[in-house]
């Protein structure tokens, strides 16, 4: 299977929250990564988490990990229409120069 | 700062050209890398760097090659394209991060905004 799972599409609301869920399968990955990408643009990094925590807010994001079951959720409240893209979730590990990226999740929010 | 910096912004070649695709980046990062994005497929990695004067293949190098001459610069080379390389190219850099056990595991990446190239 893939190192890195995301589910393809969500659609929501204005004004709900939108829950971006990843799964990974590597117990040594040490650092885990939420990107953005808009339409035509590059990756955006939104935010990042060590794996020694739980949970990371920063404004409207809240980062969740459940290490036990390798299990990262992108929380995204009060959604509006500038924040449909493409949500990439990514992993590092301790001795690899490299990011393993997840196949991205399409978010489209409507009015 | 202008960050991460990709040319040409669009090509269209046939099949059997050569073209050189060129990233730089002003922020002194060790790390460069090239990927690929095609529809359903997320990001491939093509290359990488980890440093000037060095290089390393990642998950689909074949029918490309790279050079890292400059630590500032990062040249992807298509030297016979193919229809199947018809993509959007990304480059990325980054710094090494040591944080004492976890030596170089935190991997920011900084994106260009992409090449995206027809092959016909």
């Amino acid at each position: 299977g893939e190192d890195v799972e995301q589910s393809l599409f969500l659609s929501v609301r204005e004004g709900d929250s939108s829950v971006i869920n990843c799964t990974y399968t590597d117990s040594s990955s040490t650092y885990l990564y939420w990107y953005k990408q808009e339409p035509g643009a590059g990756l955006q990094l939104l935010t990042y988490i060590f794996s020694n925590m739980d949970m990371k807010q920063d404004q409207r994001l809240t980062v969740l990990l459940n290490k036990k079951d390798k299990h990262l959720s992108l929380r995204i409240a009060d959604t509006q229409t500038g924040d449909s893209a493409i949500y990439f979730c990514a992993e590092s590990r301790a001795g690899y120069s490299t990011l393993t990226f997840g196949k991205g999740t399409m978010l489209l929010v409507s009015p | 700062n202008a960050g991460v910096t990709q040319t040409p912004k669009f090509r269209v070649l046939k099949t059997g050209q050569s073209m050189t695709l060129l990233c730089a980046q002003d922020m002194n990062h060790e790390y460069m890398y090239w990927y690929r994005q095609d529809p359903g497929m997320g990001l491939r990695l093509i290359h990488y760097s980890v440093g000037e004067g060095t290089t390393a293949k990642g998950e689909v190098p074949d029918g490309y090659n790279v050079s890292r001459l400059k630590k500032q610069n990062f040249l992807l080379g298509l030297e016979s394209a193919a229809p199947s390389q018809t993509s959007v190219y990304f480059c990325a850099s980054s710094y090494s991060s040591s944080t004492g056990f976890h030596f170089q595991a935190k991997n920011i990446q900084y994106f260009g905004a992409g090449t995206r190239l027809s092959v016909l």
